[in-house]
């Protein structure tokens, strides 16, 4: 079983609906990310938190929201969805101890039309 | 944070090294070196890291030059399984903050039968 998991990973949705993606995580990180790749480009930063209690805008956190459930959960929630968020959407986990290396999910490919 | 210059892509006939370059010249003292590589519709994975040394492990090598200003990373049989785009990321982890990866677009390697 896959380490970082995603739900949907796809997902199309209409212009002013409010949806969530989930990530769920089995390796037991008090890290979680939350980056958006668009075409042609690196992944740019959203939220990330630290623990259950600690989160933290990135880059482009307007129009996100996140909410950590747990410390194996993360979700990210677009309020009210607008067609310049369609991109792809990557979870990651991180142990600060070591090589604090970060471990991605699969990705969630959100369509606003 | 500290910029990395990366060719948009590269060729490599399979079985063959690969070097792929990476220019930050002005990286910082705390700031680390990692690679990171993002297969075809999937996340991106770690690949390797470094401070000053070179350093080595079953993915690849990672050459640092001594003033620090570039990088290579070090394919050394190419396959077509490492066909992606490969990421230069510079982690400074002196202040003990975010710890958050930055990437820009990265070098596109595409391997040739």
């Amino acid at each position: 079983d896959a380490d970082v998991t995603q739900t949907p990973r796809n997902r199309i949705t209409k212009t002013g609906k409010r949806i969530m993606l989930e990530c769920s995580q089995t390796k037991g990180h008090d890290r979680m990310y939350w980056y958006r790749q668009d075409p042609g480009l690196g992944l740019r930063l959203i939220y990330y938190s630290f623990d259950v209690k600690d989160i933290n805008k990135g880059e482009i956190s307007d129009g996100y929201s996140v909410s950590r459930q747990a410390q194996a959960k993360f979700s990210l929630s677009l309020e009210s969805a607008i067609p310049n968020q369609t991109a792809l959407y990557f979870c990651a986990t991180s142990d600060p101890r070591g090589r604090n290396e970060q471990y991605f999910g699969p990705g969630t490919r959100l369509t606003v039309t | 944070d500290a910029k990395t210059t990366q060719p948009n892509s590269m060729e490599s006939n399979e079985e063959e090294p690969v070097h792929l370059p990476c220019n930050h010249s002005t990286i910082s003292g705390t700031d680390y070196i990692h690679w990171y590589r993002q297969l075809p519709s999937q996340g991106p994975e770690y690949v390797i890291h470094g401070l000053t040394s070179n350093v080595n492990n079953r993915m690849a090598s990672l050459a640092i030059a001594e003033d620090r200003k570039s990088s290579t990373l070090i394919l050394h049989r190419a396959t077509l399984r490492d066909a992606a785009v490969y990421y230069c990321i510079l982690r400074d982890f002196s202040s003990g903050s975010a710890r958050q990866l930055t990437f820009g677009s990265g070098t596109q390697l595409t391997v040739l039968p």
